[in-house]
């Protein structure tokens, strides 16, 4: 069974504050694994993929890494409108039931003024 | 806007009464996604559809629940006999479902509240 496991649960960053958020995960073939971004009451916003060990991905103040096991959302000099709910999600390989996304928890950021 | 669209946003039902929610996909895009989030976890599965074929769907699906998805355009969920732990935020999403791209856009939502 597919598994993501987010941590911190939640995360309160000054403003400028850099830090990073940890997606583990264990799934039988990776296809991809996801970052969404999610306010209060509001859909998921997708943010980035990643479908291979090494790749990075960049968005503002955001960049996304991969291993084997778990990846990192990185987020340098945080601002306000950073807050929200980051969620990590997989895709596995195969099978009929292979494009659903497995997602976690998600870590709830707080980023002070 | 060109994005995912759900109706109704917000919903209050009794229990035992039965629910329609509907889902607009983005136009070009041929895979459809259900998934329910309660409060403080992520969204967890229910079904999907290529076109207008429903291919999978979770254990999470009990028989109170069905999803159509008409000539592979919009997609409507049905819950009959609401239940208060059906209480949740129940999300649509899309893609395509071609080349090298799975990323999945979704909707607003639509929050149902059982009393």
């Amino acid at each position: 069974e597919d598994q993501v496991t987010q941590s911190p649960e939640a995360l309160r960053l000054q403003e400028g504050e850099s830090s990073s958020l940890n997606c583990s995960y264990t799934v039988s073939g990776l296809r991809g694994l996801f970052w969404y971004r999610q306010d209060p009451g509001k859909g998921p916003e997708f943010l980035f993929t990643l479908y291979s060990a090494g790749e990075e991905k960049e968005k503002e103040r955001l960049k996304a890494t991969l291993t084997k096991k778990e990846s990192f959302l990185h987020i340098t000099a945080p601002k306000p409108e950073d807050s929200a709910t980051y969620l990590c999600a997989v895709q596995a390989i195969g099978g009929a039931g292979s494009y659903q996304l497995t997602f976690g928890k998600g870590t709830k950021l707080s980023v002070i003024p | 806007d060109t994005g995912v669209s759900q109706n109704p946003r917000h919903k209050i039902t009794k229990r035992g009464q039965n629910v329609t929610f509907r889902c607009d996909p983005i136009s070009e895009h041929n895979r459809l996604y259900w998934y329910r989030q309660t409060l403080g976890q992520g969204p967890e599965f229910l079904t999907y559809f290529q076109n207008e074929a429903q291919l999978e769907k979770s254990r999470l699906l009990s028989d109170r629940f069905s999803a159509e998805r008409p000539k592979g355009s919009f997609s409507t969920l049905e819950i009959q006999r609401t239940e208060q732990g059906d209480s949740a935020m129940y999300l649509c999403a899309s893609s395509l479902a071609s080349g090298l791209y799975y990323e999945q856009y979704f909707g607003p939502g639509t929050r149902l509240t059982v009393t």
